[in-house]
Parts: structure tokens; C-alpha cells; sequence
């Protein structure tokens, strides 16, 4: 699996967008770049993956560069229940290893 | 569904105890895991089954036992409690047992062994 750089940290207001980056620049053409989140003393949650397509849910939106070396995730509307680890996944699907979490980005939301 | 269910939620063992975490999950996952996590650590993975009767090794194997006898349960068990096995332990479950990268997790057990 492709090693995965985040920041370890982000600040973010309430109610404005909240901008995750995450670089993967060895990625290979078959993997894919997965997001889990994990609020404080809960167990993770997955949010979104994708490909090479940009990809949007309920959750959140997922921006991958044309190159796929590094992503964005993208919460449009961040709340205080936001304020979590997220996890930044880099696989391919079908692995037979399980999912690597590593240090994630710390997002605090600031009312 | 109540989704994936752990319990306890707290536990505190003596060293050299042994004990049994359960896990449950009702939306018919055929894939099961647990993982541990230590302090300010990632998830490192245990055991894990693809299906009914089937289940291997993970990253962090030893000290524990598994078995999936149906498939709504997958139990951890540990065989003799020891202080490094204090972490908090989480299961989650997958809808495909191959494409197992989407996961759902349940909410944890405390483990303090002294």
C-alpha cells in the first residue's frame, strides 16, 4: 500500500469549509484512496473513497488530483461534532492486508 | 439495525486472567475484524474471518484467540491477561468479504490490565 502524508493538525471555523489534504505520491494505478474519521473515543468511521473521479456524499467530498498524488477531502460545512482524527487510506481494493490507519490530521472545529 | 455491537465497554483484569470481548453485528457482514489501538496510536489489526467457521491471523496475533461459529459473532478471547494488552479494542465488520476497505466499527472496549 502507498504511504500516505498528512499535516497533524488543522483548524477549522464552524459552519465554513473544511479542507483535509493528503499526499500519496507514490500511489499506483489500481489503488484507492479511502477516508475514515474517528471521533474522540469512538471507533472509526468510514466517510468516503475513490478512484480518480472526484466523489461526494452525505459526508463529504473527495478531490483527486489528475496526477492522483494527492487528494483533498473536503467537509462543505464543518459542525463541532466534525472535531475528529481523519484518516487518510491509500489501497488496493480486494488487499488481502487489512486497513493501515496511521497518525491522521487532528481537525478542531472552533465555534 | 443496532449495526456492530462490543461489550463490555469497560473492563478491568489482573494479570494472568482470562476473558472473552464479544462482538456482534446484524446486517450480515461476512467479513469480521478486531483490531487493537493503543494510545495515541493507529489501529493495528488482530484476527479476522471471511466467513463462518474461517478466521487468521492479523498484525498482532499473539495473546489471542478467535472463532466465528456463526455469522453474526466473532469473540476475542484472552488466554492469560497481561499489563500490555491494556488498549482499547475494536471490532468491525464488512459486507464483502473480499472488498473489505469499507468498514464499520463498533465502539470500542476499555482494557486496563494490571
Amino acid at each position: 500500500d502507498a504511504k500516505t502524508t498528512q499535516p497533524p493538525s488543522m483548524d477549522c471555523a464552524e459552519g465554513r469549509a473544511a479542507n483535509l489534504p493528503c499526499n500519496h505520491s507514490t500511489i499506483s494505478g489500481n489503488e484507492y484512496v479511502y477516508w475514515y474519521r474517528q471521533i474522540h473515543s469512538q471507533g472509526p468511521q468510514y466517510i468516503i473513497h475513490g478512484l480518480k473521479n472526484n466523489e461526494t456524499n452525505e459526508m463529504a467530498s473527495l478531490i483527486i488530483t489528475e496526477d492522483r498524488k494527492s487528494s483533498t477531502l473536503i467537509l462543505p460545512h464543518a459542525t463541532l461534532r466534525d472535531t475528529a482524527v481523519y484518516y487518510c487510506i491509500v489501497r488496493v481494493v480486494r488487499g488481502r492486508r487489512a486497513l493501515t490507519f496511521g497518525s491522521g490530521t487532528r481537525l478542531q472545529v472552533q465555534p | 439495525n443496532a449495526g456492530v455491537t462490543q461489550t463490555p465497554k469497560f473492563q478491568v483484569l489482573k494479570t494472568g486472567q482470562s476473558m472473552t470481548l464479544q462482538c456482534a453485528q446484524d446486517m450480515n457482514h461476512e467479513y469480521m475484524s478486531w483490531y487493537r489501538q493503543d494510545p495515541g496510536m493507529g489501529l493495528r489489526l488482530i484476527h479476522y474471518s471471511v466467513g463462518a467457521g474461517i478466521t487468521d491471523q492479523g498484525e498482532v496475533p499473539n495473546g489471542y484467540n478467535v472463532s466465528r461459529s456463526t455469522t453474526e459473532d466473532f469473540p476475542l478471547r484472552l488466554l492469560s491477561a497481561a499489563p500490555s494488552q491494556t488498549s482499547v479494542y475494536f471490532c468491525a465488520s464488512s459486507p464483502d468479504r473480499v472488498a473489505k476497505e469499507t468498514q464499520y466499527f463498533g465502539p470500542g472496549t476499555r482494557l486496563l490490565v494490571l
